[in-house]
């Protein structure tokens, strides 16, 4: 089973909005709507941001959405803080019944 | 408030083995998924097994297939993953997370293996 694919990294000023890509195949994303989002400061523990395709854990702040168009899923950051400055990775589940993540993306606040 | 700490880390050689273990409060195991994520160090994020609720299924990633094992022990509330025949590239930070099948909205803060001579 193949990683996910996404982009190295992504930068943005306080304010914007950006959205972050996430590349599977028609056996993993394409299939099933178990896309889920994980930000990860450095040295800290992953935390989630988003689950099935768009849902969002209590506590998480509605600035972050999440959508799926086909075998791509996307992360939506809306009015950037310096605070969102970290890694984020995509999982989804596979037609392997195992779970795959992207390659991560870090995301700059400039 | 759920709680998961990870323990079992430390330096191995090649061929080695170790177990893992994740210490889960706050909730039992016989009402979660629970999974093992590793990372190496500088880099990304990989899923390598899981375990449902009753600990009837166990699914792992192609590169710990055969090697590791995952299980739990719902008297002491507690996950394990063994492993065996260690490799260089096993080194890594282990995590558990507590979820659903398809990902984990609670993790532990990991622990470290490093597998080398």
């Amino acid at each position: 089973q193949s990683a996910l694919t996404q982009p190295a990294s992504v930068s943005g000023s306080p304010g914007q909005s950006i959205t972050l890509s996430c590349t599977g195949a028609s056996s993993d994303i394409g299939a099933y709507n178990y896309v889920s989002w994980y930000q990860q400061h450095p040295g800290k523990a992953p935390k989630l941001m988003i689950y099935d395709v768009s849902d969002r854990p209590s506590g998480v702040s509605n600035r972050f959405s999440g959508s799926k168009s086909g075998n791509t899923a996307s992360l939506t950051i809306s009015g950037l803080q310096a605070e969102d400055e970290a890694n984020y990775y995509c999982s989804s589940y596979t037609s392997s019944r195992i779970l795959v993540f992207g390659g991560g993306t870090k995301l700059t606040v400039l | 408030e759920v709680q998961l700490v990870e323990s079992g880390g430390g330096l191995v050689q090649p061929g080695g083995s170790l177990r893992l273990s994740c210490a889960a409060s706050g909730f039992t195991l016989t009402s979660s998924w629970m999974h093992w994520v590793r990372q190496a160090p500088g880099e990304g994020l990989v899923w390598i097994s899981r375990i449902n609720t009753d600990g009837t299924t166990t699914n792992y990633a192609d590169s710990v297939k055969g090697r590791f094992t995952i299980s739990r022990d719902t008297a002491k509330n507690t996950l394990y993953l063994q492993m065996n025949s260690l490799r260089a590239e096993d080194t890594a930070v282990y995590y558990c997370g507590r979820g659903p099948g398809s990902h984990s909205e609670n993790w532990g803060q990991g622990t470290l293996v490093t597998v080398s001579s």
